[in-house]
């Protein structure tokens, strides 16, 4: 069965800090990837997102994510967290030929001053 | 371009009430999906237009839920009679192409009382 997992429910980080969220995902075909933002009150925007070719893709706001077959996974990444940053991060999982994305449980991210 | 749009943003309503969830795509987008978040889990599918067609509606949770799409263009979804549990948050989204990302509205927070 489809499915993704984000380990990570809450992650504080400090302002400066690098940021690593994690995603793993479970799909039986070649998968399209991923990663949206919801500030509060908002709706979900894209950040980036991986079809093929290059495994690392960078997306807006400074943040890249890197697909990792062997693994299942495509965590998100980002170098310096900006405050702005603290919003929830949703992992999701799609494929070719398929009409519908998996999406995971999110991951809440608190930037500390 | 204007986005996709939700309306009412919240409602409160009691166990046994009809809610009409509405949600108006971009223009031009002929797949429109609606997705269901309850506390804390996963965005959960529930259905996929291709204009005014019901392509997949696996993710139904049963027969209170009806979702319609008018002419290919705005749709909605009714609940009824609710039940505590169909609270959530019930996101709307469309894209203009099967697997291209999708473009969320806001979201309506459903609480049923």
């Amino acid at each position: 069965a489809q499915s993704v997992t984000q380990p990570d429910i809450h992650i504080t980080v400090s302002e400066g800090a690098s940021l690593e969220l994690r995603c793993n995902y479970s799909y039986g075909a070649t998968p399209y990837l991923f990663w949206y933002v919801q500030s509060p009150g908002q709706g979900l925007q894209l950040l980036l997102k991986y079809f093929s070719g290059d495994t690392l893709v960078q997306g807006i706001k400074g943040f890249e994510a890197e697909f990792k077959r062997s693994q299942s996974s495509f965590n998100l990444r980002k170098p310096s967290v900006h405050w702005s940053d603290a919003a929830e991060y949703f992992c999701a999982v799609g494929a070719r030929g398929f009409n519908k994305f998996y999406f995971g449980s999110g991951t809440k991210l608190n930037v500390k001053p | 371009e204007a986005g996709v749009t939700q309306f009412p943003s919240h409602s409160v309503i009691e166990k046994g009430q009809t809610v009409t969830l509405r949600c108006d795509p971009i223009s031009g987008h002929d797949n429109l999906y609606w997705y269901r978040r309850v506390m804390g889990k996963e965005i959960k599918f529930l259905l996929h237009f291709v204009k005014e067609s019901k392509q997949d509606e696996s993710g139904m949770p049963n027969n209170r839920f009806l979702a319609e799409r008018t002419g290919g263009t705005y749709s909605t979804l009714k609940v009824q009679p609710a039940e505590l549990e169909d609270s959530g948050v019930y996101f709307c989204a469309s894209s203009q192409y099967l697997m291209s990302p999708l473009h969320f509205g806001n979201g309506t927070r459903l609480t049923v009382t």
